[in-house]
C-alpha cells in the first residue's frame, strides 16, 4: 500500500471548520483513501473513504485532488469533542488497514 | 450488537509470564484483526483472520506470539514470556469482508503493562 504523511499537529478554533490535509502521492489507482479518528484511550473510528469522487457524510468530507495525489479531510464545525488523531490511509480493498502517525487535532475553545 | 469487546481492558503483568487476551467481534463479522499500539505511534498491524483462518502474519509478530480464532468468532492473542517491550495497547478490530466499503471497527483495546 501506498505511503501517507500528514502533519504532526494542527489547531483548530471551535466551531471552524478543520482542514486536514494527507499526502499520497505514489497512491496507485486500485487505492483508496480512508480516514479514522482516534479520541484519546479508544480505539480509532471510522470517519470516510473514497476512491477519486469527492465524498460527504454526517462527520465529514473528504476532498480527493484531480491527480489523487492528496486529499483533505473537512470537519465543517469543529467542536472539542473532535479532538483526536486522525489517520490518513490508502487501502487496496481486501488488505488490512495500515496506520502511520497521524494528525494530531487540538480543537481550542 | 454492543461492538468489539476486549478483556481485560488492563493486565499488569511480571516479566517472563504469559497473558492471553481475548477478542469478541461483531457478529457476523468474518475478517478480524489485531493490531499493537505503543505511545505517540500509530496502531501497528499483527495479523488477521477471515474466518478461523490466519491469513497473514506481520514480522512484528514474533515466536512469542500467537493468535488463534478457533470456530471463526471470538480471537484469543497470547504473549509468552512476556518482555519490557510488549507493554503496548493492543487492539481488535473486526468487518464484513473486506471491501471498499467495509469499515473496521475497533475494541477498546487492552493495555498491557510488562513490569
Amino acid at each position: 500500500d501506498a505511503k501517507t504523511t500528514q502533519p504532526t499537529s494542527m489547531d483548530c478554533a471551535e466551531g471552524r471548520a478543520a482542514n486536514l490535509p494527507c499526502n499520497h502521492s505514489t497512491i496507485s489507482g486500485n487505492e483508496y483513501v480512508y480516514w479514522y479518528r482516534q479520541i484519546h484511550s479508544q480505539g480509532p473510528q471510522y470517519i470516510i473513504h473514497g476512491l477519486k469522487n469527492n465524498e460527504t457524510n454526517e462527520m465529514a468530507s473528504l476532498i480527493i485532488t484531480e491527480d489523487r495525489k492528496s486529499s483533505t479531510l473537512i470537519l465543517p464545525h469543529a467542536t472539542l469533542r473532535d479532538t483526536a488523531v486522525y489517520y490518513c490511509i490508502v487501502r487496496v480493498v481486501g488488505n488490512d488497514m495500515r496506520f502511520g502517525a497521524g494528525t494530531r487535532l487540538t480543537v481550542k475553545p | 450488537d454492543t461492538g468489539v469487546s476486549q478483556n481485560p481492558r488492563h493486565k499488569i503483568t511480571k516479566r517472563g509470564q504469559n497473558v492471553t487476551f481475548r477478542c469478541d467481534p461483531i457478529s457476523e463479522h468474518n475478517r478480524l484483526y489485531w493490531y499493537r499500539q505503543t505511545l505517540g505511534q500509530g496502531p501497528e498491524f499483527l495479523t488477521y483472520f477471515q474466518n478461523e483462518a490466519q491469513l497473514e502474519k506481520s514480522r512484528l509478530l514474533s515466536d512469542r506470539f500467537s493468535a488463534e480464532r478457533p470456530k471463526g468468532s471470538f480471537s484469543t492473542l497470547e504473549i509468552q514470556r512476556t518482555e519490557q517491550g510488549d507493554s503496548a495497547m493492543y487492539l481488535c478490530a473486526s468487518s464484513l469482508g473486506a471491501g471498499a466499503d467495509t469499515e473496521a471497527f475497533f475494541g477498546q483495546g487492552t493495555r498491557l503493562t510488562v513490569v
